[in-house]
């Protein structure tokens, strides 16, 4: 079935540090590919998305491009802040008519 | 912008109960999800619906069941609460019908923390 596998972490960086979280996935055909975030104490909101392949999605000074030929689709942000210390989650729809398919996050810690 | 409203943030209840979490989203969408978020295990799917009346298990619909009678708003029953349903509980919308609903982002509601003494 469709799966998504991300680095856990917690990864921890410090403000104006370089941000790479690594997503790879398996799927059928060619899915939509979503990140999303969640703040402490919050629900998840969609971070960014890209519907088909060497789409690049952005939002908020982070990117990701759906890379086909690497099933993959890494989060990058070029200057983190404090304020990015969140949850981020990958995600893809899954097979079949049962909701999206999650990775099971990545918790990001920015110290200033 | 799409609101998706879970009644309460924190929840108490007693092994045993029979549980009622609420969720209602104001964009007319079609589709409303139950997730459970554990540490370590990320976000499972409970149950979904795509329509009034409609229901489909999701992984984890065990000792859960859900309804659906309002477009805007879907119930999640804990129908005899057991400590290992100590949780967050997320619950989400999304638009579109039959195999293009798959690729439109779900939009999220605050959570229930769900605590079964």
């Amino acid at each position: 079935g469709d799966s998504v596998t991300q680095m856990e972490g917690p990864v921890t960086l410090s403000e104006e540090a370089f941000l790479t979280i690594n997503c790879t996935y398996t799927a059928t055909g060619y899915p939509s590919l979503f990140w999303y975030v969640q703040y402490p104490g919050e629900g998840l909101q969609l971070l960014l998305k890209a519907t088909k392949a060497d789409d690049k999605g952005s939002n908020k000074g982070f990117e990701a491009t759906y890379r086909k030929e690497t099933t993959s689709f890494h989060l990058e942000k070029g200057s983190v802040q404090v304020s990015d210390s969140a949850v981020y989650f990958c995600a893809l729809p899954g097979g079949g008519a049962d909701g999206l398919t999650f990775g099971k996050g990545t918790h990001l810690i920015i110290q200033p | 912008d799409v609101k998706v409203t879970q009644s309460s943030r924190y929840l108490v209840k007693r092994t045993g109960e029979k549980v009622f979490l609420e969720c209602v989203q104001d964009m007319d969408h079609e589709n409303m999800f139950w997730y459970r978020q554990d540490p370590g295990l990320g976000l499972r799917l409970i149950y979904f619906s795509y329509d009034v009346k409609m229901k489909e298990k999701g992984d984890i619909p065990e000792g859960y069941s859900v309804s659906r009678e309002k477009k805007e708003r879907f119930s999640l029953i804990l129908e005899s609460a057991s400590t290992n349903q100590t949780s967050m509980y997320l619950c989400a919308s999304s638009s579109g019908t039959g195999q293009v609903y798959g690729n439109q982002p779900q939009h999220f509601g605050d959570g229930t923390r769900l605590s079964i003494l």
